[in-house]
């Protein structure tokens, strides 16, 4: 099955610099891949998504790049505030499969 | 439109008890995905339901269980609790199981504490 694997755990990044957090997928037939964002005491909210026919999608600051051959994907933000910090999760699927999900990534936005 | 809710938010049960968790989606979606949020596993996806019907199983036991009603509501039940089963419990609502429709939408969760 689908594996996802999410880097790095935890990061911190001063207040208007950019942040860009990894993932890789195991699963060559996922097609579709999710991006959300959960903070404290709430649920996961998706953020941004891209499909596998598109390369790059952007929405403001956020952006997320995908690259098939490698099986790897990723979220950028740029000019970061302090509202950004959350917990970020990648997931991954095939369209028609359940949602497999990274582990998360801590961000921290010091001010 | 209202977002995806949950209820109740927070349960505390006794090992060996059983429980019910409920889910309204999004207003006209009609696939409702449930996950455990822990710690230690983080996401891990339990079922899935689309139109009354369940469509993906997760890895996990028989104590685990939902249905999903004609309005969409889903309901999840875990029978005989363990300690291990302390964690959020989260529905996702999507229009559709399949397809460009697929994006799902998170409720808050239930935060389910086994003493």
């Amino acid at each position: 099955g689908e594996n996802v694997e999410q880097h790095p755990s935890t990061l911190s990044v001063q207040e208007g610099d950019s942040a860009v957090i990894k993932c890789t997928y195991s699963d060559s037939a996922s097609n579709y891949f999710p991006w959300y964002k959960q903070e404290l005491g709430k649920g996961p909210q998706l953020i941004i998504d891209i499909r596998s026919n598109v390369g790059e999608k952007k929405d403001q600051r956020i952006a997320v790049t995908l690259n098939k051959t490698a099986k790897h994907f990723s979220l950028h933000i740029t000019e970061t505030q302090p509202e950004d910090s959350a917990v970020y999760f990648c997931a991954a699927s095939r369209g028609n499969t359940p949602l497999v999900f990274g582990k998360g990534t801590r961000l921290s936005v010091i001010a | 439109k209202a977002g995806v809710t949950q209820t109740p938010r927070y349960l505390i049960k006794t090992r060996g008890q059983q429980v019910t968790l409920s889910c309204s989606p999004i207003s006209g979606h009609r696939s409702v995905s449930w996950y455990q949020q822990t710690p230690g596993q983080g996401l891990q996806f339990l079922f899935e339901y689309f139109s009354e019907t369940q469509r993906n199983k997760g890895n996990f036991p028989g104590r685990f269980s939902g249905r999903q009603f004609s309005n969409s509501r889903s309901e999840m039940n875990v029978s005989t609790l363990e300690l291990g089963d302390s964690a959020l419990y989260l529905c996702a609502s999507s229009l559709a199981s399949s397809g460009s429709q697929r994006e799902q939408y998170f409720g808050p969760g239930t935060r389910l504490t086994v003493t």
